[in-house]
């Protein structure tokens, strides 16, 4: 079985400010980790994702993600949030083998960017 | 582009009166995925078509059903829509392995009068 926690619902930065959107797994096999990202009535879209090879991923938009073995964690990270990214961000987990690729998605977080 | 396309974006039903979502695709994926996402939730998986191959989630109603007629199209049926079917409908599609990408459409949000 696999589960996402999202720790806060919300988190709110100045623009130009450090964000951080903070994730952590469980999943009884290797397990696979996205980030995707919301905009308003609109569908998901794929930030990053760790595959099993480097443990420090880079997306697109500045946004990148660590996978900590040792935490259970994938925290997302941007050096300096822009007003743009103000948005609800997902982080979800797939286990491999018959799965089809089956997504469990944390309870999201908002992000708010304050001029 | 190659995409996800699903129509319409916005659909208003009655109570009870049966509602039909679509889902196209132009990735030629092998699988099709559809979501219901509740205001301020996660989406939650319903089913998926691996090929033509139907996979139903354990705690998916009854009331939902889908069809997957060739490769690119996949639909929604609610049958009876209550009250709390209301919801963003996700469509997404993938190549199926675990570590694949998921592509989604821009959903259909369903109202229930």
């Amino acid at each position: 079985a696999q589960s996402v926690t999202q720790l806060g619902s919300h988190v709110s930065v100045s623009e130009g400010a450090l964000v951080l959107l903070r994730c952590n797994y469980s999943s009884s096999v290797p397990p696979y980790l996205f980030w995707y990202v919301q905009y308003p009535n609109q569908g998901l879209q794929l930030l990053l994702k760790y595959t099993s090879a480097a443990t420090l991923v880079k997306g697109i938009n500045g946004f990148e993600a660590e996978f900590k073995k040792s935490e259970t964690s994938f925290h997302l990270t941007k050096p300096s949030a822009h007003m743009s990214d103000a948005a609800e961000y997902f982080c979800a987990v797939s286990a491999g083998g018959t799965s089809y690729g089956k997504l469990t998605f944390g309870q999201g977080t908002i992000l708010t960017v304050h001029p | 582009d190659a995409m996800v396309i699903q129509n319409p974006r916005y659909q208003v039903t009655q109570f009870g009166k049966p509602v039909t979502l679509s889902c196209s695709q132009t990735l030629n994926h092998n699988v099709m995925y559809w979501y219901q996402q509740k205001s301020s939730q996660a989406p939650k998986l319903l089913f998926h078509y691996y090929d033509k191959d139907f996979n139903n989630e354990a705690d998916t109603p009854d009331n939902f059903q889908s069809r997957r007629p060739n490769t690119s199209f996949c639909f929604l049926d609610i049958r009876s829509p209550g009250l709390g079917d209301a919801a963003m409908y996700l469509c997404a599609t993938s190549r199926g392995q675990g570590w694949e990408t998921q592509y989604f459409g821009p959903g259909t949000r369903l109202l229930v009068l």
